[in-house]
């Protein structure tokens, strides 16, 4: 099966930064990669699919790109709003496998 | 508004049984593919299994396969999982979760999970 990784694990960032978060696949996926985005006690949400495609309601400071098997997650001027733990997921072919997180938290 | 409600989560002894159900609504059920995925208590997310449209597709993820069963009621707008042979492992909250009108679909919508606990 194929593996996602993600990098960094945990960030601290300063409101209005910017922040880049990285999932690889251990195969190439082409660009079957969505982004969730999960706050403390609540339940994930849709940000990113196809890989750079913003799900409806998605405020515009988040983007996604990569194709294969490299992918990023970037959040344009950090907001209190965005903490919270990302995971990437390939959906090419089961298992639909989830990377392990990465939490967002401000400085 | 698309609405996904899980139940049926409870503790259970390890080896024991149970069977979580998803009641959906404002959307038409019948049309998509679903899925369950669930996260253990300050963990990460791991998907679990989906099932195609007429039930006639099912996947599921290794560390599962054999235990669980993944099945649907189109008639019923209700998704379920079948969970057997439980172990502390498989303690997690369950999702019920919605993909799209193919198999290769991320994940729109999220119930609200329900909570298995297996312990002696």
């Amino acid at each position: 099966d194929i593996q996602m990784t993600q990098s960094p694990s945990s960030l601290s960032a300063s409101v209005g930064d910017r922040v880049t978060i990285t999932c690889r696949a251990s195969q190439g996926i082409s660009n079957y990669l969505a982004w969730y985005q999960q706050k403390p006690g609540k339940v994930p949400k849709l940000l990113i699919y196809a890989a750079s495609t913003l799900q409806s309601g998605v405020p515009s400071r988040f983007s996604g790109s990569g194709s294969g098997t490299d992918f990023t997650l970037t959040i344009n001027s950090l907001q209190p709003e965005d903490v919270a733990t990302y995971y990437c997921q390939k959906y090419n072919s089961a298992p639909f496998t989830f990377g392990p997180g990465t939490k967002v938290d401000i400085k | 508004e698309v609405q996904l409600v899980e139940s049926g989560g409870g503790l259970v002894q390890p080896g024991g049984s149970l069977r979580l159900s998803c009641a959906a609504s404002g959307f038409t059920f019948r049309s998509n593919w679903m899925s369950w995925v669930r996260q253990a208590p300050g963990k990460g997310l791991e998907w679990v299994a989906n099932i195609k449209q007429d039930g006639s597709e099912k996947y599921y993820v290794d560390s599962v396969k054999g235990r669980f069963t993944i099945s649907r009621d189109n008639a019923k707008n209700s998704l379920y999982l079948q969970l057997n042979s439980l172990r502390a492992e498989d303690t997690a909250v369950y999702y019920c979760a919605r993909g799209g009108f193919g198999e290769l679909f991320p994940i729109f919508y999220w119930g609200q999970g329900t909570l298995v606990t297996v312990s002696s």
